[in-house]
């Protein structure tokens, strides 16, 4: 059964800290990894990892893939309170036309 | 970005009643749509993969006659929760694939719709 990790499930930290949030994944046919933020309704799409080692950034944000070892991390720096969300790891599963979502990192920025 | 819209965003409904829910691409043609479910701090449930013109692939667990997709045109999915109990209220999203584009990375989500049934 295809399976999508991620942890933690909760992080708490104060504004300007650096958080990393990890992905760890089991598929039959990966074909790529996607990172979501979600605030109070649907998700919003922040990258699309294929390739191992090839960093993606945006901003603060910047996030990895590492298809030997099966996992992905999502770095924030200098984080600010609007970066609260629950953050989403999704896996799209070549040939199944799906994509398998990880149970969420909630974030909570403190002031 | 591409714009999926989805209505109603809230709904309350007595146990019993069916409930129908829309989602829209609004400026792309999407053969591919997907409805998803969310329960309050878990992540999404894929429910089922709709394919206009087609009959829609249901995950395993989900109730096809009671989860109704119907995709009828290349902008339009509906689901329909049929004889609605407690148990169904959840959060329901709705994405889309726009056509012709094989990455995932073209996957946009609806606003989502939050069921309520009494």
């Amino acid at each position: 059964e295809d399976k999508v990790v991620q942890s933690p499930l909760s992080l708490v930290v104060h504004e300007g800290d650096t958080v990393t949030l990890n992905c760890s994944y089991e598929v039959t046919n990966f074909r790529s990894l996607l990172w979501y933020k979600q605030e109070k309704k649907a998700p919003t799409f922040l990258f699309m990892l294929t390739s191992s080692g090839i960093e993606k950034k945006s901003g603060r944000l910047s996030s990895i893939l590492d298809k030997k070892e099966l996992f992905s991390i999502l770095n924030i720096t200098a984080t600010q309170t609007g970066d609260s969300a629950v953050y989403l790891c999704a896996v799209d599963v070549q040939g199944a036309q799906k994509l398998v979502f990880g149970q969420g990192t909630r974030l909570t920025i403190n002031p | 970005g591409a714009v999926v819209s989805q209505h109603p965003s809230w709904v309350i409904c007595k146990s019993g009643t069916s409930v129908k829910i829309e989602c829209r691409s609004l400026d792309f043609q999407a053969t591919t749509m997907f409805w998803y479910r969310q329960f309050p701090k878990q992540s999404l449930m894929l429910m089922a993969t709709s394919n206009e013109g087609s009959k829609a692939t249901y995950e395993q667990g989900v109730e096809k006659d009671k989860f109704l997709i119907n995709h009828a045109s290349l902008t339009l999915s509906t689901l329909t929760v049929t004889s609605a109990h407690p148990e169904d209220s959840s959060f329901y999203i709705c994405s889309a694939r726009q056509q012709g584009v094989r990455g995932t990375g073209e996957l946009f989500f609806g606003e989502g719709s939050r069921l309520t049934v009494l």
